[in-house]
C-alpha cells in the first residue's frame, strides 16, 4: 500500500518563503503522479490549490507554486501571509489509486 | 455556478449501510470524475474512491475496497457513495469533489454508534 509522507508541521514568519514536501513510498514522485496540493482551514472543506504538479486553479494566489525537486513534490509559498496558516495536504496518483499525505500544519 | 450539494447527516448503527448523495449543477456531469473523501474527527483526508459519470468506471481506495460502492446517475446528475458494514471508526465527514478537486460538496457527517 502506497504511503505518502509530508512534514507534520512547519512554522514560518510572515513574508518569508517556505517549502512543503511530499514523498511517495514507491519511489520518486514524477509528473505521472499528478501531484495535487490542497489547503484546509478549521471547520471548512478543503480547497484545491495546485493540480498536475504546478498548475494553479483560477483562485490560487500566485505566491503558491508547485514543483518536483529531488524526487519529491513541493509546494512553495513565497511571501507567506497570516491567512496562509492552515493544514496542507498533498494527493498523489500511485498504483492506480489516489493517496493523500498525512498533512502539514503550517503555522504563521 | 458549479455546485455540489450533499445529503444530510446520518446516524447509523454498527453493521449498517449508509448511502450519501452528491447532486451537481452548473456544469456537464459527465465531463468530470466525482471523488469521495473521508475525514474522521480531528484527522486527515482519506481518499475513498471515484466514479467517471461518463462510463460508470470506478476506482476504490485500498482501505475501502470491498465495502464501498460509488455510482453516478446521469438522469439526475447525482453521485452516490454507499459504505457497508459500518464500524465506529467510519464516523467521519464524507465529501464529494469534482475532478481535479476544484469544487467540493459541503460534507456529510456520518456517525456510527450503537
Amino acid at each position: 500500500q502506497t504511503v505518502v509522507t509530508q512534514e507534520p508541521s512547519l512554522t514560518v514568519s510572515p513574508g518569508q518563503t517556505v517549502t512543503l514536501t511530499c514523498t511517495c513510498s514507491t519511489g520518486a514522485v514524477t509528473s505521472g503522479n499528478y501531484p495535487n496540493w490542497l489547503q484546509q482551514k478549521p471547520g471548512l472543506a478543503p480547497r484545491a490549490l495546485i493540480y498536475s504538479t504546478q498548475r494553479r486553479h483560477s483562485w490560487t494566489p500566485a505566491r503558491f507554486s508547485g514543483s518536483l525537486i529531488g524526487g519529491k513534490a513541493t509546494l512553495t509559498l513565497s511571501g507567506v501571509q497570516p491567512e496562509d496558516e492552515a493544514e496542507y495536504y498533498c494527493l498523489l496518483y500511485s498504483g492506480g489509486v489516489w493517496v493523500f499525505g498525512g498533512g502539514t500544519t503550517l503555522t504563521v | 455556478e458549479v455546485q455540489l450539494v450533499q445529503s444530510a447527516a446520518e446516524v447509523q448503527k454498527p453493521g449498517a449501510t449508509v448511502r450519501i448523495s452528491c447532486h451537481v449543477s452548473g456544469y456537464t456531469f459527465t465531463d468530470y470524475y466525482i471523488h469521495w473523501v473521508q475525514q474522521a474527527p480531528g484527522k486527515g483526508l482519506q481518499w475513498v474512491g471515484l466514479v467517471d459519470p461518463e462510463d460508470d468506471e470506478t476506482i476504490y481506495g485500498e482501505n475501502f475496497r470491498g465495502r464501498v460502492t460509488i455510482i453516478a446517475d446521469t438522469l439526475t446528475d447525482t453521485a452516490y457513495m454507499e459504505l457497508s458494514s459500518l464500524r465506529p471508526d467510519d464516523t467521519a465527514v464524507y465529501y464529494c469533489a469534482r475532478g481535479r478537486l476544484g469544487f467540493w460538496g459541503q460534507g456529510t457527517l456520518v456517525t456510527v454508534s450503537s
